[in-house]
């Protein structure tokens, strides 16, 4: 079964530092791996998704990069700013089964400034 | 605006009661799927619909029900067969063919449900 794991669980960094959010899966039979965001006591806004054969996709600040071979994605968000407090969450979609995609438990980001 | 709405906001029930979680959406997506968030917790999936009647469980659909009469509603009823059933309901779609996996997954707003 494929488990997700996100690493900080929380950080906590001044405005204008560079950040790297981490996202680990066990199988890398994936279509691909979605980035979201959650505002508090909101739904879930897509950030960003990478194609299983994709290496990175970038929006702005962010920066999303995929190893499927390691099971690893990393969100970067550069200049960090006090708007860009929020949980973020990583999901997997895998290529068998009902393609449900499994989420990990998200990392908690506060920008103070 | 293309998008998925979830009413309401906020519900609060008695213990003992059913009540249902409205989901709609005007993507056009086959695919629906409810989650459940708990704090500290990651997304956990209720039921999911791939098409029009019908609908499979998910990981921990014991005391919930859904229908899916329409392509664009996928309501979620909670039961009071359900132990403990405060937390917060999020509903997703997506398109569904083959070709169509690596679209983005869309959620609504989401629906705290208190039972007291």
């Amino acid at each position: 079964k494929q488990e997700v794991t996100q690493i900080p669980a929380a950080l906590s960094v001044p405005e204008g530092e560079n950040l790297v959010l981490n996202c680990s899966f066990t199988d890398s039979a994936i279509y691909n791996l979605q980035w979201f965001r959650q505002d508090p006591g909101k739904g879930l806004t897509s950030l960003l998704l990478i194609q299983s054969s994709q290496r990175e996709q970038t929006s702005g600040r962010l920066n999303a990069s995929l190893d499927k071979s390691s099971g690893r994605s990393t969100l970067y968000i550069a200049a960090s700013q006090p708007g860009d407090s929020a949980t973020y969450l990583c999901a997997v979609r895998p290529t068998g089964g009902s393609y449900i995609p499994t989420f990990g438990r998200g990392t908690s980001l506060i920008v103070h400034p | 605006d293309g998008g998925i709405t979830q009413s309401p906001k906020y519900l609060f029930r008695k213990e003992g009661q059913n009540v249902t979680l409205s989901c709609e959406q005007n993507l056009n997506h086959d695919a629906m799927y409810w989650y459940r968030q708990d704090p500290g917790q990651g997304l956990r999936l209720i039921y999911y619909s791939q098409i029009v009647n019908d609908f499979q469980k998910g990981d921990i659909a014991e005391g919930y029900s859904v229908s899916r009469e329409k392509k664009e509603s996928f309501p979620l009823t909670v039961t009071s067969a359900q132990k403990n059933p405060t937390a917060f309901y999020l509903c997703a779609s997506s398109p569904r063919t083959e070709s169509s996996y690596n679209s983005p997954l869309h959620f609504g707003n989401g629906t705290r449900l208190t039972v007291t």
